[in-house]
């Protein structure tokens, strides 16, 4: 029962760096997404998927790009990292559109940009 | 805008009390969804609780109930019988259109001390 897998747990990058988050998902989900966790606001959606082939922007999607080839993994890509993005970022499934279902999530991605 | 807010970014109860965290929100939609989710030391998010806006009957699961006011767009969580399993970070969860697409949005969170 592997459910939602992120890697790496933990990064640590300079500024300008690229990297990529990976995700992946052994559920058959259709709805796939990305939060960040900041302190004191929750976690905010960058980018969600409800399917292959179909990505949108979410509430934070500026300096991030996704792309959605399969329906088990959906990597979030950083092309140029800013201390601003320094944050745990967690991945999340659901079977349907997410918005109505229980969502799956990774156990976390701890990113922090110098 | 659409928002959710959790008022409280701290709470504590003693052991065994009851503890109600709170959360309200702006939505123009009538038909939703609505979550709490926990996150214990350990980071991982877990689903307690979900209620289907349409619905009256407020939900429960176990030692977990809401009081869910729909007029007053208030979605809050009781926890009864507290344990020291129940320290976490709460965080409510609604669906909200956001450039002209729903998506779920969380709240601020709430970290609840237990204490024993």
């Amino acid at each position: 029962n592997a459910g939602v897998t992120q890697t790496p747990k933990f990064q640590v990058l300079k500024t300008g760096q690229s990297m990529t988050l990976q995700c992946a998902q052994d559920m058959n989900h259709e709805y796939m997404s990305w939060y960040r966790q900041d302190p004191g606001m929750g976690l905010r959606l960058i980018h969600y998927s409800v399917g292959a082939g179909i990505t949108d922007q979410g509430e934070v999607p500026n300096g991030y790009n996704v792309s959605r080839s399969t329906t088990e993994d959906f990597p979030l890509r950083l092309l140029s990292a800013a201390p601003s993005q320094t944050s745990v970022y967690f991945c999340a499934s659901s079977n349907r559109e997410g918005i109505n279902e229980k969502l799956f999530f990774g156990s976390g991605t701890q990113l922090s940009v110098l | 805008a659409q928002t959710v807010t959790q008022s409280q970014p701290e709470m504590s109860v003693q052991e065994a009390e009851t503890v109600t965290l709170s959360c309200t929100y702006d939505t123009s939609e009538s038909d939703y969804y609505l979550f709490w989710y926990k996150q214990p030391p350990s980071r991982q998010m877990i689903l307690v609780i979900r209620q289907e806006a349409y619905k009256q009957q407020n939900a429960t699961e176990n030692r977990f109930s809401v009081n869910f006011q729909k007029a007053a767009k208030s979605f809050s969580l009781k926890i009864s019988d507290s344990q020291l399993g129940d320290a976490a970070m709460y965080f409510c969860a609604i669906p909200l259109l956001i450039q002209g697409a729903q998506k779920l949005v969380f709240g601020q969170g709430t970290r609840l001390t237990i204490n024993p």
